[in-house]
């Protein structure tokens, strides 16, 4: 089947504005996850969710990050009022415990500039 | 929080050649994950190897989890496995359970000549 499709795959934004980020996981996959890779680094956690709840939100940086996923399928990252520090690629990764693994499987990612 | 790191953080290689990098983790581990990550990008998943040995065609990958680390080996070595090669954790806390998150290693940077 499909893999895991994020949109935009580009977002310039000017500081100050909200960008919405969405993901489409691999269809039946109940746990999702999304991470931030700065530029040279490895990905980082953000948040994750079983279904449409939000277990772990430790990775957000700070208020401006919200995610959610009200259906228990497709997820959206929102950041508020966007600071060049933001300026990274956001990936979205899902997997499906109940069939004895957690691998994850990654999106191509959302690459936003921040200017 | 866990510590992951990978050596060496840059490998250059004629076309042809071997390699091995490897990845360091400083606590138990539920989940390991190998990924290749491409000129575009993408993570592109190439071992899930809490434990044990797995091959597939070139590459091959060995977990010894009571050590703490693991190795992937590349054999034969072609241009298109250029990209940055990411280890990446899930750890257990002290009651067993994990909570799916990953922490990845800084990744090694392969460069393939022809």
């Amino acid at each position: 089947g499909a893999g895991v499709s994020q949109s935009p795959r580009y977002k310039v934004a000017k500081r100050g504005q909200d960008v919405a980020l969405r993901c489409d996981p691999i269809s039946g996959h109940v746990s999702l996850f999304w991470y931030q890779q700065a530029l040279g680094q490895g990905p980082e956690f953000l948040t994750y969710f079983q279904n449409e709840a939000q277990l772990d939100k430790s990775g957000l940086p700070s208020d401006r990050f919200f995610a959610e996923r009200p259906e228990g399928s497709v997820s959206t990252l929102k950041i508020q009022r966007t600071q060049q520090e933001d300026s990274a690629v956001y990936l979205c990764a899902s997997s499906e415990p109940d069939r004895g693994t957690d691998e994850q499987y990654f999106g191509p990612g959302t690459r936003l500039t921040v200017t | 929080g866990i510590q992951v790191e990978q050596s060496p953080p840059d490998l250059i290689l004629q076309e042809g050649a071997n390699s091995t990098l490897r990845c360091n983790f400083s606590d138990s581990v539920n989940n390991l994950q190998w990924f290749h990550q491409n000129p575009w990008g993408q993570l592109i998943n190439l071992f899930y190897i809490p434990s044990g040995t797995k091959q597939n065609g070139r590459l091959s990958a060995t977990t010894v989890a009571t050590e703490r680390y693991s190795l992937l080996y590349i054999s034969s070595s072609q241009t298109t496995d250029s990209g940055v090669y990411f280890c990446a954790v899930e750890p257990v806390d002290a009651g067993g359970t994990s909570y799916g998150k990953l922490t990845f290693g800084q990744g090694t940077i392969l460069t393939v000549h022809p």
